[in-house]
């Protein structure tokens, strides 16, 4: 069973500061069904980057995801005030069929 | 534009059945996708359920696998969850998703609905 470990669990950064946010899988997965998700509170969450790099439908460009081997980054430029939630990376394996997401990472306001 | 809406009860008695419906619109139950089920226990992470596609074929997370059963209902284009001997633990936000055929992520989600079980 392939587990995503988020880092940092908490990050304080500043409105118009960049953010990198990474999520590692135990073992060797394909980029290609690698997605992730922020929520705010009492909402629920919202597609930002699928397939590892391919924004969703209205995500600005100031959201790009990438991959290299077990680890995937969120990247966020220009944080906007909106931008402060929590962010889940997400992972399909089809062998079994299991969508596997990791713990969190929490965006707050410096 | 396509929407999700859960529904059912937001209370369960311990070792009781959870029962919850997500009705679809702007969307037909019987398109190339699959639909999901996702919870989130007050304060924690998300937890994968199971899938459906209209045929019937289900996907069940291997831990839930013995007490969960998903459906669809193509009069009504909606689908539905129903979790069996439940605990406190399964107290959690329920939601369900859409999982288009293109890919293997979530766009678009109902809002969610709480379900307590408590006697």
């Amino acid at each position: 069973e392939i587990v995503l470990t988020q880092s940092p669990g908490t990050l304080s950064l500043s409105p118009g500061e960049s953010a990198t946010l990474s999520c590692r899988a135990s073992q060797s997965v394909s980029s290609s069904p690698l997605s992730w998700y922020q929520q705010k509170p009492g909402q629920a969450p919202r597609l930002l980057i699928y397939s590892a790099s391919s924004r969703a439908t209205g995500i600005p460009d100031r959201f790009s995801g990438s991959a290299s081997g077990t680890d995937f980054t969120l990247t966020i430029s220009r944080l906007e005030p909106e931008d402060f939630a929590v962010y889940y990376c997400q992972h399909y394996g089809s062998s079994p069929p299991m969508y596997t997401f990791g713990q969190g990472t929490k965006l707050e306001i410096k | 534009q396509v929407q999700l809406q859960e529904s059912g009860p937001g209370l369960a008695k311990p070792s009781g059945t959870l029962s919850l419906s997500c009705a679809v619109s702007g969307d037909s139950i019987s398109s190339n996708n699959w639909w999901t089920w996702v919870r989130q226990p007050p304060g924690k992470g998300l937890e994968w359920i199971g899938e459906i596609f209209h045929s019937g074929t289900t996907n069940y997370n291997p831990s839930l696998r013995s007490r969960v059963s998903i459906s669809v209902d193509k009069s009504k284009n909606h689908f539905s969850l129903q979790l069996s001997s439940v605990t406190a633990a399964d107290t959690a936000f329920y939601f369900c998703a859409r999982i288009p055929s293109y890919s293997s992520c979530m766009d678009i989600w109902g809002q969610g609905t709480t379900v307590t079980v408590s006697s």
